[in-house]
């Protein structure tokens, strides 16, 4: 089956750009989502379609696909950014749903 | 954007069967457009996805939880449930029930979740 690979943590200062990455096989051929989930809340949706950003998402939130990496970038990142990131495919395998094991953010 | 609510037991007995139910709120449970799913998160990890329903009744399972599996859905009470079978305590975890986008692949709306715990 299709397997999402992330680095468990990233660190970043206030003010700067975060980047968290998911790797896969030939990921550019599928949709990537990224949902951020902080502590004792459900996942919310953050990019949807490798990039796209739903309401009442910040704009600061951005996200890319290409070759076997995928990634979320977050710019001028605030304390409330640290939370969990996970992505997410849908693979045409016996099981389709794949989430990546996610990245914890840390805002120094 | 719709409101998914979890309910059922947050203590279950180990061999005995888990039962959780989402309630939707705010929009219909009978559209072909969603499909309904439940994710389970153990305690400190990831998420793993367990299942999803259509409002037809059909359903696609994880394969590695599939043989333990029942998702079913009730369109006139805008509801969908989830039954896991012969629990144990590997299967202690917070269940979010998800409303999943059928056209574009992702979960758009969640429940907040519920913890349920399988001990003696």
């Amino acid at each position: 089956s299709y397997v999402l690979t992330q680095p468990p943590s990233v660190s970043v200062a206030p003010g700067k750009t975060a980047s968290i990455t998911c790797g896969g096989n030939n990921i550019a051929s599928k949709s990537v989502h990224w949902y951020q989930q902080k502590p004792g809340q459900a996942p919310v949706l953050a990019i949807y379609n490798d990039g796209d950003r739903p309401s009442g998402i910040p704009e600061r939130f951005s996200g890319s696909n290409s070759g076997n990496t995928a990634t979320l970038t977050i710019s001028r990142v605030e304390a409330g950014d640290e939370a969990d990131y996970y992505c997410h495919v849908w693979d045409s395998s016996r099981n389709p749903v794949v989430f990546g094991g996610g990245t914890k953010l840390t805002v120094l | 954007q719709v409101q998914l609510q979890e309910s059922g037991p947050g203590l279950v007995k180990p061999s005995q069967t888990l039962s959780l139910t989402c309630t939707v709120s705010g929009g219909s449970i009978n559209s072909g457009d969603y499909y309904w799913s439940w994710i389970r998160q153990h305690p400190g990890k990831g998420l793993e996805w367990i299942g999803f329903v259509y409002y037809s009744g059909s359903t696609y399972y994880n394969p590695s939880l599939k043989s333990r599996v029942t998702i079913s859905i009730d369109t006139s009470k805008n509801q969908f449930s989830l039954k896991l079978s012969s629990v144990t305590a590997a299967d202690t975890a917070v269940y979010y029930c998800a409303r999943w986008d059928g056209d574009a692949y992702f979960f758009d709306d969640w429940g907040q979740g519920t913890l349920v715990t399988v001990s003696s």
